[in-house]
């Protein structure tokens, strides 16, 4: 079973702090997703990576930045936390290749800034 | 344009009704297709993929019409279990971007 892991599933931080979230996968996926989900807002990418040190932008990466130096961990990092920040963060993972393969989620982090 | 699109619901059905939900995708060029089950406050897990061919999965079968860019779910025989919200997923032209739904919510009461 392909397991995503996320370092907390309850976090309350302050405005103006630096936050770091972690995912770990794993089934050696290539790729990994942080997104970001508010209510009537559905899923927001905000990064995703294909390989190792390597990312691109999703739809909303302001205030944000990512970090993969091993291929199972993709680390998100809110760099001064605001309240507009508030949210659930979700880590997925996928397999790249033809077979379309499907995405794996992990838990979940619902991050609070006050 | 959103890449995805739902019609939010709420659908409230009785148990044992059939309800269909339909998306629509703005790229002709996607790839591949899913629907997610995601309960409350938990994360999306894999309902089932959607070929051209259609499938069937017990009382869940999906269809994709390539031709007006549309993705279905037909779910026969509601359980009080079914109530969720399903979320239509498509990838981009490299399969490694999943661009998301916003979501429908089923509601299947006694």
């Amino acid at each position: 079973d392909v397991k995503v892991t996320q370092s907390s599933r309850y976090l309350v931080k302050r405005t103006g702090e630096k936050v770091f979230l972690e995912c770990v996968q794993d089934m050696d996926h290539e790729n990994m997703f942080w997104y970001r989900q508010d209510p009537g807002l559905g899923l927001r990418l905000i990064y995703f990576s294909y390989d190792v040190k390597m990312k691109e932008k999703g739809d909303i990466p302001e205030g944000y930045s990512v970090s993969r130096e091993k291929k199972e961990r993709f680390s998100l990092i809110l760099e001064s936390a605001s309240t507009n920040q508030t949210s659930m963060y979700l880590c997925a993972s996928s397999s790249f290749g033809t077979g379309g393969t499907e995405a794996f989620f992990g838990q979940g982090t619902r991050l609070t800034v006050v | 344009r959103k890449e995805v699109e739902q019609d939010p619901g709420p659908f409230n059905v009785p148990e044992g009704a059939t309800v269909a939900f339909n998306c629509t995708y703005s790229n002709s060029a996607s790839q591949s297709f899913f629907w997610y089950r995601q309960d409350c406050r938990k994360e999306p897990k894999l309902l089932m993929s959607v070929y051209s061919s259609g499938n069937e999965d017990g009382r869940f079968t999906a269809q994709l019409n390539r031709a007006s860019q549309y993705i279905s779910l037909l779910i026969r025989d509601s359980k009080l279990s079914d109530s969720a919200t399903y979320l239509c997923v498509v990838t981009g032209v490299n399969f490694n971007k999943f661009y998301f739904g916003s979501g429908t919510k089923l509601n299947v009461k006694p």
